[in-house]
């Protein structure tokens, strides 16, 4: 069956540090795979988009990678701040799913002052 | 620009009893999507609209749950009778092919709640 799995835990992390989040899927073939963030009581917000093929995308502080192989993304925030708090979705897009999402669970980050 | 905007914030309702969410998508944007969040878990797609056409509804519980999308803008996803089970948050979002985005703009929700 298809699954998407992140980080099975909430992550806490010191403020200055790189903050690493997983996403692993199974039994999909994404064209797309997306990042959003979301704040309590918020609906999510688009952060970034990667392409299965390319490798790295970088924004700012943010950066995304993506393993077809391993079938993994991994999302990395570096010189972290306490207002990067949030839940983080990633989110697949097949090719034939005409923008159709599908949500992986979060990994819900906390940086320390 | 406006954002996406849901209406009512928050509803409590006894099971049993109707509800109905209304959703503005941002100006423009051709597609239109309900999604339902439980508690700690990711958006789940209920259905999709192209203007006013309900393109995938297949995780749409059609026995209690509809929408409508009049005249491809406003959209209304309704539950009658809601069970204890539809306690959520329901997420309207809407995006646009322009450019080849794929970004998915949300609402803040409406969050339910079934006693």
């Amino acid at each position: 069956s298809q699954k998407i799995e992140q980080n099975s835990e909430a992550l806490n992390i010191q403020e200055g540090k790189t903050a690493t989040l997983t996403c692993n899927y199974t039994n999909y073939s994404p064209a797309y795979l997306q990042w959003y963030r979301q704040d309590p009581g918020r609906g999510p917000v688009f952060l970034l988009l990667i392409r299965e093929n390319e490798k790295e995308k970088r924004k700012e502080r943010l950066k995304v990678t993506f393993d077809t192989t391993l079938k993994q993304s991994l999302f990395h925030i570096t010189a972290s701040q306490p207002a990067d708090s949030a839940t983080y979705l990633c989110a697949l897009e097949t090719s034939g799913s005409a923008r159709q999402l599908t949500f992986g669970s979060g990994t819900q980050l906390t940086v320390l002052p | 620009e406006a954002g996406v905007v849901q209406s009512p914030r928050y509803k409590i309702i006894e099971k049993k009893q109707p509800v109905a969410f209304w959703c503005n998508p941002i100006s423009g944007h051709n597609t239109l999507y309900w999604y339902r969040q439980n508690l700690g878990q990711g958006p789940e797609l209920l259905i999709r609209y192209e203007n006013e056409e309900a393109v995938d509804d297949s995780q749409l519980p059609k026995d209690r749950f509809s929408a409508e999308r009049l005249k491809g803008v406003d959209s209304t996803l309704k539950i009658q009778p809601a069970e204890l089970g539809d306690s959520a948050v329901y997420l309207c979002a809407s995006s646009t092919l322009a450019g080849g985005s794929h970004e998915q703009f949300f609402g803040p929700g409406t969050r339910l709640t079934v006693l």
